[in-house]
């Protein structure tokens, strides 16, 4: 079955520490978002993808990068990891536009 | 951007009851989908309904585009429905980029 995978499930780093979350997807989905879930902020949007070589900043995109070099990968970089970067990291994907968007289980990412 | 409201914030229901979550939108959608997060936090797809009326079996949506809202109805609530549920909304640039709602807690006590 098509799926979509995020790891690692858990991490915990250290504050100033490169940290990369990745999320593959093997329906060939285009379209390929990252969201942060917070208590009390929901699901906001870091960065997304329509295509290979495509990436957009979304809401909360300072101190995140992505990279799109295939279809099936969406890797996440946070450069140097601070506190307020512990939150769980969803990504999703979606075949077009404007149809139905499928996510993964979530990465909790701690940084200490 | 668009706003999304979700109501109640919170709901605890005995088994066997039904419950009616609502979604305000604050401006035309192309994309509209209810989530469950269960306990385990996986986000699971509900309902795409960015206009008109579905049903799954105990779960029903209504979604009335020109008048900005959404409606997920549960019927004879199981335990197992217990958890949050999401409305997330995309607007017409952009469909996918889904703006996603505060959510409403559901408990269901046996």
């Amino acid at each position: 079955d098509a799926e979509i995978t995020q790891s690692p499930r858990h991490k915990i780093t250290e504050t100033g520490r490169q940290v990369t979350l990745a999320c593959h997807q093997t329906w060939n989905h285009n379209n390929m978002f990252w969201y942060r879930q917070d208590l009390g902020h929901g699901l906001r949007l870091i960065h997304y993808s329509y295509g290979v070589q495509d990436t957009n900043k979304g809401e909360v995109s300072d101190g995140y990068s992505v990279s799109r070099s295939n279809t099936e990968d969406l890797p996440l970089t946070l450069e140097s990891a601070a506190s307020s970067q512990t939150s769980v990291y969803f990504c999703a994907s979606g075949r077009d536009r404007a149809g139905e968007l499928f996510f993964g289980e979530g990465s909790r990412l701690t940084v200490l | 951007g668009i706003q999304v409201e979700q109501s109640p914030p919170d709901l605890i229901l005995q088994e066997g009851a039904n419950s009616t979550l609502r979604c305000n939108f604050s401006d035309s959608v192309n994309n509209l989908q209810w989530f469950h997060q269960n306990p385990w936090g996986q986000l699971i797809n509900l309902f795409y309904i960015p206009s008109g009326t579905k049903q799954n079996g105990r779960l029903s949506a209504t979604t009335v585009a020109t008048e900005r809202y959404s409606l997920l109805y549960i019927s004879s609530s199981q335990t197992t429905d217990s958890g949050v549920y999401f409305c997330a909304v995309g607007g017409i640039q952009g469909a996918q980029k889904l703006v996603f709602g505060q959510g409403t807690r559901l408990t269901i006590n046996p």
